[in-house]
């Protein structure tokens, strides 16, 4: 079937580490996103990617790194520069046009 | 004033009620709507896409008034299985036509 897997489901960080949330999916999507979700709150959009080799910033961008290299993949590298990791992590793509997103099942990252 | 904006509640009913959420959003160009629903824990799911006619699934309903930029839900016969977060979703034109959430409406369904 076709679907967004998130990997891992629970991720610890050190203080001063970088981490990468894996976010690989098969339903042929052209756009992805990863959005960060904080108890209580709605989502906000981290990095969005509309295409191969391009990717662009969202509304909270700063701490954090994205690469796509291919088309079913959108890792995100949480670095030491984001002071405030510990958050529910959500990746989700869509096909071209006016479509709802697909998520994944989230990561949630807690700092140690 | 924030793109989207729901009531946080949260809904207390009971099985069988009928209940409403509504939804503001700011942006006159957005062209597609959506309600999801997020269990605790759990990652948001495509609920049902919101038309401007309005339309049905089953016990819900969605409406959609351009006018006056609001969304509304309506759950019929509330079921214990309903209770969730609901969030309120619409598209922007402009960052890639991503998708702005609301922070979502909290329903809790009692026997």
């Amino acid at each position: 079937d076709g679907g967004i897997t998130q990997s891992p489901k629970y991720l610890f960080r050190k203080e001063g580490q970088n981490v990468t949330l894996s976010c690989e999916q098969n339903l042929n999507h052209d756009a992805m996103y990863w959005y960060r979700q904080d108890p209580g709150q709605g989502l906000r959009l981290i990095y969005y990617s509309q295409i191969v080799n391009d990717f662009q910033k969202g509304d909270i961008a700063e701490g954090y790194s994205v690469s796509r290299e291919k088309k079913e993949s959108f890792p995100l590298t949480v670095t030491s520069a984001q002071k405030n990791p510990t958050a529910f992590y959500l990746c989700a793509s869509r096909p071209d046009g006016i479509y709802g997103y697909t998520f994944g099942s989230g990561t949630r990252l807690t700092v140690v | 004033r924030k793109e989207v904006e729901q009531d946080p509640g949260p809904f207390n009913v009971p099985e069988g009620a009928t209940v409403a959420f509504n939804c503001t959003y700011s942006n006159s160009a957005s062209q597609s709507f959506f309600w999801y629903r997020q269990d605790c824990r759990k990652e948001p799911k495509l609920l049902m896409s919101v038309y401007s006619s309005g339309n049905e699934d089953g016990r819900f309903t969605a409406q959609l008034n351009r006018a006056s930029q609001y969304i509304s839900l309506l759950i019929r016969d509330s079921k214990l299985s309903d209770s969730a977060t609901y969030l309120c979703v619409v598209n922007a034109m402009e960052y890639g036509n991503k998708l702005v959430f609301g922070a979502g409406t909290i329903l809790r369904v009692k026997s």
